[in-house]
């Protein structure tokens, strides 16, 4: 069973600051990891996605991928009240039967406070 | 249009009663699956079809089944429904050449079992 695990939330940060999510799996042939922001009653939609270790930057969005620690994290800088939601980490598989399917997390609850 | 519709959007249903939820898409991807979303259970896959000729099960396939009617088509049936199948459905498509894999989802069907 491939393990996908999300800190628990709920997270509270104020307008403007930093907000970061983290998450592990379990699986270490993983080979790519998603990030989806979910609005409540709202289909997941991708933010971005990562393949090589280190960060990959995509506007207000940062991911950094640590594969030797299996972690995946997401910065959200100048955070905004647009940005409260369901934020989804999802990594996929690499090997035989499952080749290709996407394992999720369930999820942590962002609330950024004006 | 969306890329991936799903019908219907909402529904009601009595216990027993067989029903169908319909997914078509334009994106031209091999790859769909079926998800629910419960609360605080996160996304979990249904079934999965990675061609015309494939059909796969996932983790909570029980009471459920597909028919991949085409590339651009993938239904999910219920053959009794029962209450605890009360959940947000959502239809995805993906193909390795799209952006890794990544996932596409369509709006979600709210179903609820009576």
């Amino acid at each position: 069973q491939k393990e996908v695990e999300q800190n628990s939330g709920p997270l509270s940060v104020p307008e403007g600051a930093i907000a970061s999510l983290n998450c592990t799996y379990s699986d270490r042939g993983s080979q790519s990891f998603f990030w989806y922001r979910q609005y409540s009653g709202k289909s997941p939609e991708l933010i971005m996605f990562i393949y090589s270790n280190g960060d990959k930057e995509d506007g207000r969005f940062t991911a950094q991928l640590n594969k030797a620690s299996q972690y995946v994290s997401l910065l959200i800088r100048d955070s905004q009240p647009s940005d409260s939601a369901t934020y989804l980490c999802a990594v996929s598989s690499d090997r035989g039967s499952t080749l290709g399917r996407l394992y999720f997390g369930r999820g942590t609850q962002l609330t950024v406070w004006p | 249009d969306a890329d991936v519709t799903q019908t219907p959007r909402n529904r009601i249903t009595k216990t027993g009663k067989r029903i169908m939820l319909e997914c078509s898409q334009t994106k031209g991807h091999d790859r769909m699956y079926w998800y629910r979303q419960d609360p605080g259970l996160g996304l979990r896959l249904i079934y999965y079809s990675f061609d015309v000729k494939d059909i796969n099960k996932g983790e909570i396939s029980d009471g459920y089944s597909v028919s991949r009617q085409a590339q651009a088509k993938f239904s999910l049936s219920l053959e009794s429904a029962i209450p605890n199948q009360t959940a947000l459905y959502f239809c995805a498509t993906s193909d390795l050449k799209d952006s890794g894999n990544t996932i596409y989802f369509g709006e979600g069907s709210w179903l609820t079992v009576v």
